[in-house]
């Protein structure tokens, strides 16, 4: 079945520093991956997807991520953090073979990005 | 900005009470869909539906119901409100392409006394 996962629940980082936020995931085919932000009492935002092409995805807000298939991997990055990037994010799979033909996304259990000033 | 529209944002309501969740979005997408979000926590579908009078039950399993007359709508009802049922409720819609992110409305804020 597919999946997919964010191994860390908490990612503190210190304003103007680099952060990462991980996903990993598994299909049987090609990934459709995306990454979603939620700021509190929010909705969820979308903020990039990788379908196919180059491996480095770029984004909202200055977010990008890599793509690596080897590593069935999908990381968030982002050069410098902000205060107001803390929030809550979710990677996200689609899985063809869930919700018909076209599909439904899998979403991670979520990730709280916490930056410090 | 997504033109996708929740209503009520917040609801504070008592055991046994009817309530609808409405959902609705004006980008003309087929694909619409109800998450159940506790705070700060991983969303789990409990109904999607891929056009009018096209409803199915998602991966957790829920006593709301659904319905799909109009493309644009997509109601969510609890017949019988109950305590247990004290959580955030998303809506989604997606054009029906596969390559197609998801748009959210801002949630609706439940809580059953």
């Amino acid at each position: 079945a597919q999946s997919v996962a964010q191994p860390e629940d908490q990612v503190n980082v210190a304003e103007g520093n680099p952060l990462t936020v991980k996903c990993t995931y598994s299909v049987s085919g090609n990934p459709y991956l995306f990454w979603y932000v939620q700021y509190p009492n929010r909705g969820l935002q979308f903020l990039l997807k990788y379908i196919t092409g180059d491996n480095l995805v770029k984004g909202s807000y200055g977010f990008e991520a890599e793509f690596n298939k080897s590593q069935t991997s999908f990381h968030l990055k982002k050069p410098s953090a902000l205060v107001s990037d803390s929030a809550l994010y979710f990677c996200a799979v689609r899985d063809l073979n869930y919700g018909g033909s076209q599909g439904n996304l899998i979403f991670g259990k979520g990730t709280k990005l916490s930056v410090k000033p | 900005e997504a033109d996708i529209y929740q209503t009520p944002r917040y609801l504070v309501i008592g055991t046994g009470k009817k309530i609808t969740l409405e959902c609705s979005q004006t980008m003309g997408h087929d694909k619409m869909y109800w998450y159940q979000q506790d705070p700060g926590m991983e969303l789990h579908l409990i109904h999607y539906s891929y056009g009018v009078n096209s409803t199915e039950k998602g991966d957790l399993s829920s006593e709301s119901t659904v319905s799909r007359i109009r493309t644009e709508h997509f109601p969510l009802t609890l017949e019988s409100a109950r305590p247990s049922h004290t959580s955030q409720y998303l809506c989604a819609s997606s054009e029906t392409a596969t390559r197609g992110e998801l748009f959210f409305g801002e949630g609706s804020r439940l809580t059953v006394l």
